[in-house]
C-alpha cells in the first residue's frame, strides 16, 4: 500500500514570496490533515478536510494561508505571502474517517520550508 | 481547551535500561489516547494507542495504559534499544466540532548509547 505522499520535500524562498505544497492521501482515505511542525514542537493542527469539505481551520491563518481538497483527493497547501515565522515542516496526514475518534494517521514525508 | 503535556528532553539512556517517559492531558470527554514515534530521517508513525480508560496499548515493547483518573497515559519499555532512539510524541483526540480534532504533545527526543 503506498503512503501519503508530499512534495516538494525542501523549499527555500524569500519573505513575501508565495509557495505550494502538494499532497497525495493513500488511496480511499476520506480526512486528511496539513500540520505546521516548528523545530523542537509538536505537529499543530492548520486545517482538516472530510472528503472535499473543510471540518476544521480555526488554526489556519487565512489572511496568507489557504488550502484546498478537490475531488475529495489529493490537496495543495499555499502560503502567500510568506513570513520569516513560517520556516517549519508542514506535514500532511490522513486517515480514514475523522468521526472515528481512535482512527490513526498515517503520516507523509513532510515538506521543510525555510524562509530567508 | 484541549491539551497534552509530555516530558521535557533529550532523555539519554544506556542499552538496556527502562524507559519511562511522562504524558499527561486536559479534555473534556472521553479522548482517545496515542504515542507516534519520528526515527530520524523519517516521518511520524503511530507506536500505539488507547481508545478508553484502563487501556493498555502495546507495540514494540513499549506500553502505555489510558489512567483516566490521573489524566496519563506514561510511555514505558523495560529495555530500551540504540533503534530506539527518536522523538516520541503524545497525542489525544477528542470530539470537536464536525469530527475529533488531534493535539500533540512537543515532542520527547530519546537517546540510547550502546
Amino acid at each position: 500500500e503506498a503512503g501519503v505522499a508530499q512534495s516538494p520535500r525542501y523549499k527555500i524562498i524569500e519573505k513575501r514570496q508565495s509557495v505550494a505544497f502538494w499532497c497525495n492521501p493513500i488511496s480511499g482515505h476520506a480526512t486528511l490533515y496539513w500540520y505546521q511542525q516548528i523545530l523542537g514542537q509538536g505537529p499543530k493542527l492548520l486545517i482538516q478536510f472530510q472528503n472535499n469539505g473543510v471540518v476544521d481551520d480555526s488554526q489556519l491563518p487565512k489572511d496568507r494561508f489557504s488550502a484546498e481538497r478537490l475531488k475529495g483527493v489529493d490537496s495543495t497547501l499555499k502560503i502567500q505571502p510568506a513570513k520569516l515565522e513560517d520556516s517549519a515542516v508542514y506535514l500532511c496526514a490522513s486517515s480514514l474517517d475523522l468521526l472515528a475518534g481512535g482512527a490513526e494517521q498515517y503520516f507523509g514525508p513532510g515538506t521543510r520550508l525555510t524562509v530567508t | 481547551g484541549n491539551s497534552v503535556t509530555q516530558m521535557e528532553g533529550p532523555v539519554t539512556l544506556s542499552e538496556e535500561a527502562f524507559l519511562t517517559i511522562n504524558c499527561t492531558y486536559t479534555a473534556t470527554g472521553y479522548p482517545s489516547l496515542f504515542w507516534y514515534v519520528q526515527y530520524p530521517g523519517e516521518g511520524l508513525q503511530l507506536l500505539l494507542k488507547a481508545t478508553k480508560a484502563d487501556d493498555k496499548g502495546s507495540n514494540k515493547g513499549f506500553e502505555a495504559t489510558y489512567r483516566k483518573e490521573t489524566t496519563s497515559f506514561h510511555l514505558e519499555k523495560g529495555s530500551v534499544q540504540v533503534s530506539d532512539s527518536a522523538v516520541y510524541f503524545c497525542a489525544l483526540s477528542a470530539a470537536n466540532t464536525g469530527g475529533f480534532k488531534t493535539i500533540f504533545g512537543a515532542g520527547t527526543r530519546l537517546f540510547v548509547k550502546a
